[in-house]
């Protein structure tokens, strides 16, 4: 069975800050997804992680996955509150990746001033 | 475009009441999913389509029935509701790539459901 597991699940910081939610998972993969959720809306696509090694940044946040260690991270560089959020990877069930997504729990991310 | 839109976006249900949420997407993919979504729990799979007359079961399956008619629409049925079927539910859709891996899922606003 796959298991996604992300850490933190809760996480309050202070504005400037840097940091790193990481995302576990069980099975062999090889793509890897980050979404954002605001609070009562729907979920936004951050990142899309299709390799070993491959690593995206858009603006402060900052992916990366190593299928070997089955380990994903999102950075966060000198937080700000509007990043303030639920973060949420996913990977694959299954091979080509069309029969839908298992999701972690997701970092639930406060930013204060 | 539209993206993808559910209807409807409130509901409020009893118990052995049944109902029937609509997805729709405008983006000609392919593969269309349903999740649902529990405090604490993340996105569940509970359907989900590769294609127009389509269906297989993702994660959590019971209770809930499905059907891919056209492309464009995913219906998620429910036959006899019960509480624990109180949730927010997600419809998502995705494509193939032209290097043949799927890409991101494209979310819709949800329906959040409540059984009483």
């Amino acid at each position: 069975e796959l298991k996604v597991e992300q850490n933190p699940l809760f996480l309050s910081m202070q504005e400037g800050k840097n940091y790193t939610i990481y995302c576990n998972y069980s099975t062999t993969s090889d793509r890897l997804y980050w979404y954002r959720q605001d609070p009562g809306k729907s979920l936004e696509s951050l990142f899309v992680l299709l390799s070993n090694g491959a690593v995206k940044q858009e603006g402060r946040l900052m992916a990366s996955l190593d299928t070997k260690a089955r380990l994903s991270t999102l950075h966060i560089t000198a937080a700000v509150h509007d990043l303030s959020a639920t973060y949420f990877c996913a990977t694959s069930r299954g091979g080509g990746g069309a029969d839908g997504l298992t999701f972690g729990k997701g970092t639930h991310l406060i930013i204060q001033p | 475009n539209a993206g993808v839109t559910q209807t409807p976006k409130f509901r409020v249900l009893k118990t052995g009441q049944s109902m029937t949420l609509l997805c729709a997407q405008d983006m000609n993919h392919e593969y269309m999913y349903w999740y649902r979504q529990d405090p604490g729990m993340g996105l569940r799979l509970i359907h989900y389509s590769v294609g127009e007359g389509t269906t297989a079961k993702g994660e959590v399956p019971d209770g809930y029935n499905v059907s891919r008619l056209k492309k464009q629409n995913f219906l998620l049925g429910l036959e006899s509701a019960a509480p624990s079927q109180t949730s927010v539910y997600f419809c998502a859709s995705s494509y193939l790539r032209k290097d043949l891996r799927t890409d991101t899922q494209y979310f819709g606003p949800g329906t959040r459901l409540t059984v009483l």
